[in-house]
């Protein structure tokens, strides 16, 4: 069975551009949570999306956005892109919500580097 | 707020040698507990996971115990491998009904052969 694969793996962008991240889940998978990583800060949550639904989110600006198609894949939009953005954005699918019975899977992310 | 404070890395060993990464926490309520382990240029796996006090995840020769009156959830191995070079992560969900997790900082762990 494939695992979470998420495009492109690396994104060079300038400061003010914008980005569209995409994630694509586990077959079966219905929810998929987005999160960054970075030196500083380590692991944040930024979105989760269970049947096209944003269900929660993170303490992140409006210049981070998200949605998920019909298909359970997902995309992630970051906004006027500033050089604190660079990161790692990983994305996890699970079968569904609630972490006890259903555990995430990780893609190995995109590594986004604004310059 | 929730947060999870872990010890700060590198930990180098050789192998054999006895493994502790220390994790504490602070939550409202009661918050399950998860440790992750990122192998060099993979995504986070799941370890091992404990939903109540004094719970014990194990996988892989590896174990924590849920220690409600510490605050703790500390992550051991009795005898480590070149293999378990990587980077470990503690966590921690306080609501059941999401999956969103609060993670600590990450500890890198280096097995020397």
């Amino acid at each position: 069975k494939a695992g979470v694969t998420q495009t492109p793996r690396y994104l060079i962008k300038t400061r003010g551009q914008q980005v569209t991240l995409s994630c694509s889940p586990i077959s079966g998978h219905r929810s998929v949570s987005w999160y960054q990583q970075t030196p500083g800060q380590g692991l944040q949550f930024l979105f989760e999306y269970f049947s096209e639904t944003q269900r929660n989110k993170g303490n992140f600006p409006g210049r981070f956005s998200g949605r998920q198609f019909s298909n359970s894949r997902s995309e992630m939009n970051v906004s006027t892109l500033e050089l604190g953005d660079s990161a790692l954005y990983l994305c996890a699918s699970s079968l569904a919500v609630g972490l006890l019975n259903s555990p995430l899977h990780f893609g190995n992310g995109t590594r986004l580097t604004v310059t | 707020g929730d947060s999870v404070t872990q010890m700060e890395g590198p930990v180098t060993l050789s192998e054999e040698a006895f493994l502790t990464i220390n994790c504490t926490y602070t939550a409202t309520g009661y918050p399950s507990l998860f440790w992750y382990v990122q192998y060099p240029g993979e995504g986070l796996q799941l370890l091992l996971k404990a939903t109540k006090a004094d719970d014990k995840g194990s996988n892989k020769g590896f174990e924590a115990t849920y220690r409600k009156e510490t605050t703790s959830f500390h992550l051991e191995k009795g005898s480590v491998q070149v293999s378990d070079s990587a980077v470990y992560f503690c966590a921690l969900s306080v609501d059941g009904a999401t999956n969103k997790l609060i993670f600590g900082t990450g500890t890198l762990l280096a097995v020397q052969p």
